[in-house]
């Protein structure tokens, strides 16, 4: 384990399904970020935040709506996906937001595997 | 925008062979440059960080360069093993900008 736990692993669902991934970080990082990885493709930033607010909404589908109720859980609710939305949802936190002054390493969880069928 | 580039996609090497494996950046005022490992269904594990300032990273067999005049990033793995085998992505970093740029990858594969 990398410290950054992602919940489920895999979750296949239904384009009128509505399920929430979970992300929980216990390294006492103080921001978070949702990518996005397809198959064959750059990670894609989806979300980021920093002390529990919001610094980035990368022009997401408002069918992907994140929740950070603490600098420990960010969550990513699914609602009416598309079958272009499968892909492995990887979270990851730092100490520091990426581009702030000092060494900062992104640390990431295992993702989060989702098929939408 | 920063645009990072892997090349090649796919690399196979026979088992002992070291391994040179390329990252380009479009914009040179990076702040950091990052390699990470990705087994295949799973996340990211951090290697190295090289910062704006240094000129490479060194752990155990691995060793990564930095030239950001020339836009590049090299990740040098010595003796290649077949636990080696993975996708390595490279992500660079600008200041005051916390959109990690990433490459799409090099997947390896070290034969036995």
């Amino acid at each position: 384990e990398t410290g950054v736990t992602q919940t489920p692993r895999h979750l296949v669902m239904g384009m009128t399904n509505k399920k929430s991934l979970k992300c929980e970080q216990h390294l006492g990082h103080n921001a978070m970020y949702w990518y996005k990885q397809s198959a064959k493709k750059p990670l894609e930033l989806m979300f980021v935040y920093n002390f529990k607010e919001q610094t980035e909404n990368n022009s997401v589908p408002s069918r992907f709506s994140p929740e950070c109720p603490n600098s420990s859980h960010l969550f990513l609710h699914l609602h009416t996906l598309q079958p272009e939305d499968s892909a492995l949802y990887l979270c990851a936190s730092s100490h520091r937001l990426a581009g702030s002054s000092g060494a900062n390493v992104l640390t990431f969880g295992a993702g989060s595997r989702l098929t939408v069928l | 925008k920063q645009e990072v580039t892997q090349i090649p996609a796919a690399l196979s090497v026979p088992e002992g062979e070291n391994l040179v494996l390329n990252c380009s950046f479009t914009d040179s005022a990076i702040y950091n440059l990052q390699w990470f490992r990705q087994d295949p269904g799973k996340g990211l594990t951090s290697l190295l960080l090289i910062q704006s300032s240094q000129r490479e990273q060194t752990s155990g067999r691995l060793n990564a360069s930095l030239d950001k005049s020339s836009g590049r990033s090299t990740l040098y793995i010595a003796a290649s093993q077949p636990g080696d085998s993975a996708t390595y992505l490279c992500a660079a970093g600008l200041p005051n900008d916390y959109k990690l740029s990433f490459g799409a990858g090099t997947t390896v594969t070290v034969r036995a």
